[in-house]
């Protein structure tokens, strides 16, 4: 199996909703990532966990708070979002330790709009 | 950050034809990977290349990277529609990251 499942595929809240986002892969993988892309502009890393441990944060607004449960599952909370957090939120996994030298399975995204 | 620019940033072939993008980077990398995806959707990786390669063959695809001059270039031979996507490539750094450049649009008109 090398595939990574996102849901829900599209999500609307509003700023005062909370909700979570979800990510699976059974590959094995211990690297999780979630990235975040706005229209016609590049992935950009949001968290890394690497062996079920958060290792790189790039300092993302407190309203997101991931989670990683086990090797196998990441989830990302969402609160208070503002309007300009609709994006597509992008999971990714890769081999061993999250290294840079990996290739990374990404899943198909979640399609966020807040309004 | 942004680490890799591409160009061009559109680029529109007919079928059958052979397509370039290249990709400049500006820092010592680990490796450098080339990713597609098709509208609105996931990441599909293509390719990964290690700055001890000077160039890397999968299928239709050809990536070369130059390191003295801090470059890559992915070629896609015999074009098909399906080949249709935007294309990424993103720089292996140590310490967990991936950092992907701007992208090239792909359009292959049939």
């Amino acid at each position: 199996d090398t595939e990574v499942t996102q849901t829900p595929k599209h999500l609307v809240m509003g700023m005062t909703n909370k909700k979570s986002l979800k990510c699976e892969q059974h590959m094995g993988h211990r690297a999780m990532y979630w990235y975040k892309q706005k229209a016609k502009k590049p992935p950009e890393l949001m968290f890394v966990y690497s062996y079920e441990k958060l290792s790189i944060n790039e300092s993302v607004p407190s309203r997101f708070s991931p989670e990683c449960p086990n090797s196998s599952l990441l989830n990302l909370h969402l609160h208070a979002l503002q309007p300009e957090d609709s994006a597509l939120y992008l999971c990714a996994s890769s081999q061993g330790a999250g290294t840079g030298n990996l290739e990374q399975y990404f899943g198909p995204g979640t399609r966020l709009t807040v309004t | 950050s942004q680490q890799g620019e591409e160009d061009p940033q559109a680029l529109s072939i007919q079928e059958g034809e052979n397509a370039t993008m290249n990709c400049s980077y500006k820092t010592s990398i680990n490796n450098l990977q080339w990713y597609r995806q098709n509208s609105g959707r996931g990441l599909v990786h293509l390719i990964l290349i290690r700055s001890n390669e000077r160039e890397k063959h999968s299928g239709r695809l050809r990536v070369t990277l130059d390191t003295s001059k801090k470059s890559s270039s992915l070629l896609i031979t015999a074009s098909r529609a399906a080949d249709t996507a935007s294309y990424f490539c993103a720089t292996g750094e140590y310490g967990n990251k991936l950092v992907f450049g701007a992208g090239t649009i792909l359009r292959v008109k049939s």
